[in-house]
Parts: C-alpha cells; sequence; structure tokens
C-alpha cells in the first residue's frame, strides 16, 4: 500500500493519559499536515511540516498537543493529559513538494480518539 | 466567523434531482478552491477543483465568484452513491505555507 498511513486506528482513554499517533506518508511527499475533525464539522487545520521542518501551527494545538517529523519521513502527534473534547478523528495527510496542494493533497483514512 | 461557512443541511433529494450547494469564504487572500467529498466516517476525497470560469465534471458543475467570494456546486441527476457529505475547501499561502481550510461541510442524502 503506497497511500498515507496512519495508526492506531482507533483508541480509547481515559481522561488525563497521554496517546500519541503516527503518520507515514507517501514516500515522496515533502509536505505534512495534521488535521482534526469532529463531528459534523469540517477538518481543522492543526499543523503542517515540510519535510522536519514544522512551519505552521494553529492556535487549536494546545501546549498539551505537540508534533515532530523528525527525519521528514513519519510524523508523531501526541496529546498530553487528554481531555474529553480530544475526542475526535486526527487526519494526516501529504503532498508532494511541487503543485497546488488542493489537488495533489492525499489524506490518511485517520485515527479516532475517544476519551473516557 | 469562520473562515469558509457552508449549510450543514441535510439536503434530502429523490433521485434524479438537481441539488445546488453554496459556500462563502472571508479570506480575500484565498488562492484556490475545491469541494471534497467525505463519506461516513471516512477521509475527505477531492471532487473537483473551481474556476473562475465555471467547470464541469460529468454531472457536477462548479463556479466560483471571486468578487462576492462565493462557490457553488451543482449536482445533476442524483444517484444515491453521491450520498455524502460535501466539504468546500479553499487554499491560502500564509508564509510560503500551503494551508487548506475547510468548511463544515453539506450533507447529502439522495434517496429512491
Amino acid at each position: 500500500d503506497t497511500g498515507v498511513s496512519q495508526d492506531p486506528r482507533h483508541k480509547i482513554t481515559k481522561r488525563g493519559q497521554n496517546v500519541t499517533f503516527r503518520c507515514d506518508p507517501i514516500s515522496e511527499h515533502n509536505r505534512l499536515y495534521w488535521y482534526r475533525q469532529t463531528l459534523g464539522q469540517g477538518p481543522e487545520f492543526l499543523t503542517y511540516f515540510q519535510n522536519e521542518a514544522q512551519l505552521e501551527k494553529s492556535r487549536l494545538l494546545s501546549d498539551r498537543f505537540s508534533a515532530e517529523r523528525p527525519k521528514g519521513s513519519f510524523s508523531t502527534l501526541e496529546i498530553q493529559r487528554t481531555e474529553q473534547g480530544d475526542s475526535a478523528m486526527y487526519l494526516c495527510a501529504s503532498t508532494p513538494n511541487s503543485g497546488n496542494a488542493g489537488n495533489t493533497i492525499y489524506f490518511g483514512e485517520g485515527s479516532w480518539l475517544t476519551v473516557v | 466567523r469562520k473562515e469558509v461557512e457552508q449549510d450543514p443541511g441535510p439536503f434530502n433529494v429523490p433521485e434524479g434531482a438537481t441539488v445546488a450547494f453554496n459556500c462563502t469564504y472571508s479570506n480575500s487572500a484565498s488562492q484556490s478552491f475545491f469541494w471534497y467529498r467525505q463519506d461516513c466516517r471516512k477521509e475527505p476525497k477531492l471532487l473537483m477543483s473551481v474556476y473562475s470560469s465555471g467547470n464541469e465534471d460529468g454531472r457536477f458543475t462548479a463556479q466560483l465568484n471571486r468578487a462576492s467570494q462565493y462557490i457553488s456546486l451543482l449536482i445533476r441527476d442524483s444517484k444515491l452513491s453521491d450520498s455524502a457529505t460535501y466539504l468546500c475547501v479553499v487554499l491560502i499561502v500564509p508564509y510560503n505555507t500551503d494551508k487548506l481550510i475547510f468548511g463544515t461541510g453539506t450533507r447529502l442524502q439522495v434517496f429512491p
């Protein structure tokens, strides 16, 4: 499979626990995005990497959230001290370095987080 | 105010109907425009780009009015398989970061 893969696909955690999601983008894609989507809403931008550099972070990304892309390949999104409001689908996406992101972006299937 | 606004619906239409969705965006620096489709509990997928001259892809027609900051999608001869959420998306490029901003989506349900 050469698409964007995310792991785990589903995670149920108790409030206050830490969780980490992993994203493996398409191998030749330099740009990587994390989005969050809650029920009835569209995906909301969280952060963006170009290779290993994190170039933009949304205000939605509180200090409990951290994302990394250490070698410019896979990325992780960690949520510390989870809250019920963190329950959502976390989407990872990647695009090649050239071309319009809107029509070259590929999304993973998402990681569903439920905080109980 | 959200950067991209859509009527959440749902739009319930019979097979064969024509249905139109509208979207407005607030950031005049928006550079590119798209419609994405999202099935229940799945990831969004590109349906079509939207150009100022208007463009058509089979039963789907998209229009962009930059002056009014308004985007539309028309679906003719609706099929059951068109049932999904349609997301209006704009691309902005602040500080050389390509960023896609999504609307809340408009849910379409086509019934027999």
